[in-house]
């Protein structure tokens, strides 16, 4: 069965500290995965995606294959990193029809 | 560019009835999917549709239904309501690509209650 698991339904870090949102996930073939973010009283959007393997915001993924996992990690959090974190996979390039993680909590204090 | 849209915003029904919810795509995207999304099961996937085609299709039972119209809107219909349906609905819109870098944008959903 597909599946995305995000095992921490929080994590709370200080300012400056490292973070890594953890991802695994189940599936078959060859899915394409994504991390989503949503701040508050906004709408959920894309934050990266592996196959482009850029980094934004400051955050990073690696896909790894032998461990089904796909990571988010930031060296160093900044309070505006503050947010609800999905991490999803499709089996298309195109990265419709989403399955979703049932998400990560961020909590950046200073 | 003017985002994804969605009505209504929110919607409240009872047991038994119907409803049917809209969404308008960003401009020149013809790929609509939509999301279900509830505190017990987060974000679960509906469908998506394209050219009017559904492409794709999720793990829900016939009561949910969606089409697409020639401009890329699109209407989901959830027939006989159940205390179950209440989520947020959310539509998501992209260029439809099957390959190459493509991006889904995210509507702000509609709050659906079933009382």
């Amino acid at each position: 069965a597909q599946r995305v698991t995000q095992p921490e339904k929080l994590l709370s870090v200080f300012k400056g500290a490292p973070v890594e949102l953890k991802c695994n996930y189940s599936y078959s073939g060859s899915p394409e995965l994504f991390w989503y973010v949503q701040y508050s009283r906004q709408r959920l959007q894309l934050l990266l995606r592996h196959i482009s393997r850029e980094s934004i915001k400051g955050f990073t993924a690696d896909l790894n294959k032998g461990e089904t996992s796909f990571h988010l990690k930031k060296p160093f959090a900044q309070e505006e990193d503050s947010a609800m974190y999905y991490c999803a996979l499709s089996k298309n390039q195109a990265g419709t029809a989403l399955i979703f993680g049932k998400g990560t909590t961020l909590s950046v204090s200073s | 560019k003017a985002g994804v849209t969605q009505t209504p915003r929110y919607l409240i029904k009872t047991r038994g009835q119907q409803v049917t919810l809209s969404c308008s795509p960003i401009s020149g995207h013809r790929s609509v999917s939509w999301y279900q999304q509830t505190p017990g099961q987060g974000l679960q996937f509906l469908f998506e549709y394209f050219s009017e085609t559904q492409r794709n299709k999720g793990n829900f039972p016939g009561r949910f239904s969606g089409r697409q119209f020639s401009n890329s809107r699109s209407e989901m219909n959830v027939s006989t309501l159940e205390l179950g349906d209440s989520a947020l609905y959310l539509c998501a819109s992209s260029l439809g690509l099957l390959a190459g870098e493509d991006t889904q944008y995210f509507g702000p959903g509609t709050r659906l209650t079933v009382l």
